[in-house]
């Protein structure tokens, strides 16, 4: 059974720093990684998705790495932004699942 | 082009009574999976359709129910509603296949009193 977890659980940051956020998951037999972003009562908004001949995929001020082999992701922010504050979520398929979610981590951003 | 839309956004019921949440995927999406999200956890899968057929389901209790259509919009439904009901319930859809990204919509907020 697929497991995903996410460190740290919750992040305080002042703005301008980088950072980085970690997600392990249990079966290394995945398709593809999916970061998310939830702010707060809100639904889930794609960040990147990385597919598995993949080992990073970078949009904007985030990159994402991929290590199949040791189960590992990373979500690094550059210059962070109080914008940036929210929820982040990693999730893989797995099996009939369409995704496995971790518990994210919440990132606060102060000004 | 629109995205994920749910409907409604918020929901009061009475424990015992009955909900059905819709869902229209974004258009050429013929994959749509559902989800629940209790506050400070991950969304829980509850089902997957492809093509109005059952892909997958999770661990949840046959009180869950879902069905796909033709126009490939989706309803969940839930009976007998339990106070632990109450959650963020997500739909997702996708196009074919493992390696498509899923797209969420904004979810609907039940609160079972």
């Amino acid at each position: 059974k697929q497991e995903v977890t996410q460190i740290p659980a919750a992040l305080s940051v002042p703005e301008g720093e980088n950072l980085v956020l970690n997600c392990s998951f249990t079966d290394s037999a995945i398709y593809n990684l999916q970061w998310f972003r939830q702010d707060p009562g809100k639904g889930l908004t794609s960040l990147l998705l990385i597919q598995s001949s993949q080992r990073e995929q970078t949009s904007g001020r985030l990159n994402a790495s991929l290590d199949k082999s040791s189960g590992r992701s990373t979500l690094y922010i550059a210059a962070s932004q109080p914008g940036d504050s929210a929820t982040y979520l990693c999730a893989v398929p797995s099996g009939n699942t369409p995704l496995v979610f971790g518990k994210g981590t919440r990132l606060s951003v102060i000004a | 082009d629109a995205g994920v839309t749910q409907s409604p956004t918020h929901l009061i019921k009475t424990r015992g009574q009955q909900v059905t949440l819709r869902c229209s995927p974004i258009s050429g999406h013929k994959s749509v999976s559902w989800y629940q999200q209790v506050l400070g956890q991950g969304p829980q899968f509850i089902f997957q359709y492809y093509e109005k057929e059952e892909r997958g389901r999770g661990n949840f209790p046959d009180r869950f129910s879902a069905r796909q259509f033709p126009n490939y919009s989706s309803e969940l439904n839930v009976n007998a509603l339990l106070l632990g009901d109450s959650a963020l319930y997500l739909c997702a859809s996708s196009r074919q296949g493992q390696d498509s990204p899923l797209h969420f919509g904004n979810g609907t907020r039940l609160t079972v009193t």
